[in-house]
């Protein structure tokens, strides 16, 4: 099993550019999200969606965009990307959202430059 | 104010030292307290994972939950090298709890040999 994998792991982009962070889980997983991690502010929820065909906000959803493509995979668009989405993303799933099995899993993340 | 308080460190100790990592927290509805860890350039890892108040004991590491005082810990005994790594504390759960999970910001631990 490969867990949770993202593509890409690096990109630079400029400023205006638009792209999309690609996710999969091959663990059967009914929830899945998107975080990003800057330094000194922890991982922060971007989207998530609960279930198969439901998205929602997290806590900064601002400039992104999401698909659940189907159950295994979750992508993240940025439309106008913008230097303030430098960062480093990282997509995490879980067997279900809520109760005891919400331990979340991660990706290797993607680092993203936005000049 | 963040919901999930977490000192960044560096902390720096010698190795076999204990190692104790602290978060507060506001939300009294917060059930399920976690403990990631993350080495430099990986993503995270659950390392602890406490239902409610009370301690939880894996081998070197103990988690404590004390909800009256919206206090929770995380103790490294026989610090190694390997340890080295930043640890994350997650919470979640309350009357919608959607598993949403909420980070504090993590503390970076080294421990030198």
């Amino acid at each position: 099993n490969a867990g949770v994998t993202q593509t890409p792991k690096f990109q630079v982009l400029k400023t205006g550019q638009s792209m999309t962070l690609q996710c999969a889980q091959d663990m059967n997983h009914n929830s899945m999200y998107w975080y990003r991690q800057d330094p000194g502010m922890g991982l922060r929820l971007i989207y998530y969606s609960a279930s198969e065909g439901t998205t929602d906000k997290g806590e900064v959803p601002n400039g992104y965009n999401v698909s659940r493509l189907n159950k295994r995979e979750f992508s993240l668009r940025l439309e106008s990307a913008a230097p303030s989405q430098t960062s480093v993303y990282f997509c995490a799933s879980s067997r279900s959202s809520g109760g005891l099995y919400n331990e979340q899993f991660f990706g290797p993340g993607t680092r993203l430059t936005v000049l | 104010q963040k919901e999930v308080e977490q000192d960044p460190g560096p902390l720096s100790v010698p190795e076999g030292a204990i190692v104790s990592l602290n978060c507060t927290y506001s939300n009294s509805a917060f059930q399920y307290f976690m403990w990631y860890r993350q080495y430099s350039r990986k993503g995270p890892e659950l390392l602890m994972y406490t239902y409610s108040s009370g301690n939880k004991e894996d081998g070197r590491f103990t988690a404590q939950v004390d909800k009256s005082s919206k206090y929770i810990s995380l103790f490294i005994r026989d610090s190694q090298p390997s340890d080295s790594a930043t640890y994350l504390c997650a919470m979640s759960g309350g009357s919608s709890n959607t598993g949403k999970l909420i980070f504090g910001q993590g503390t970076t631990l080294q421990v030198k040999p």
